[in-house]
């Protein structure tokens, strides 16, 4: 059974990075066939999808973010990560990492998900 | 990319049917069979429900079916139970990714 479960900060200061880490446990990152993902939520709100990494290193990020998102991958620590800088209020969401499947493109496994809030 | 289009709310009795629409483009919904729904429970993780427009994951229950007409995807839930009541998300998939804005269920 493969689990994902976030990690980092819950609070981080207006125009600072937000960095979060997801740790894979139950499979391999390695082993190919997935798109490792990154969905926020904001309070209330619906899904937005920030971004996904392939083992490689191969990144795809939503075009609304794609100048402040970085998403890497250390396939040593079976874990991917997370950074968004110059960070605003509006960045406050619950940040989910979740599997994607490759070419399919839907979201098998999901991590819990962590409340990430923006304020001085 | 724009979100794609759902209705607000759905409701609908215990034993009932509903049917939750999402509207996208020939771009995304309309490009490829490659869209999926996610049910979420209040603060909760959101749970793949449908993938591939009509393709139901193991565990997944059989009420639970989806479909596409051009633009259009569904997701119907046969034979409503309390515990269907929950959010409703659509997603597509064609190199990027898309969500809808959310639909949620109120089992009256």
């Amino acid at each position: 059974q493969v689990q994902l479960q976030e990690s980092g900060p819950g609070l981080v200061k207006p125009s600072q990075t937000l960095s979060l880490t997801c740790t894979v446990s139950g499979g391999s990152i390695s082993s190919g066939g997935y798109y490792w993902s990154w969905i926020r939520q904001h309070p209330g709100k619906g899904l937005e999808w920030i971004g996904y990494i392939y083992y490689s290193g191969s990144t795809y990020y939503n075009p609304s973010l794609k100048s402040r998102v970085t998403i890497s991958v250390d396939t040593s620590k079976n874990q991917f990560s997370l950074k968004l800088s110059s960070v605003t209020a509006a960045d406050t969401a619950v940040y989910y990492c979740a599997r994607g499947v490759e070419w399919l493109g839907y979201f098998d496994y999901w991590g819990q998900g962590t409340l990430v809030t923006v304020s001085s | 990319q724009s979100a794609l289009t759902q209705p607000a709310s759905v409701s609908g009795s215990p034993g009932q049917s509903i049917t939750i629409s999402c509207t996208g483009t020939s771009s995304d919904v309309g490009s490829y069979n490659l869209v999926s729904w996610y049910q979420q429970h209040p603060g909760k993780a959101p749970k793949l429900m449908i993938y591939e427009v009509s393709k139901r994951p193991s565990g997944v229950s059989n009420r639970f079916s989806g479909s596409k007409s051009g633009n259009t995807a569904s997701l119907t839930i046969s034979g409503l139970q309390a515990e269907d009541e929950a959010d409703y998300y659509c997603c597509s998939y064609a190199g990027s990714v898309v969500f809808g804005g959310g639909t949620k269920l109120t089992v009256l």
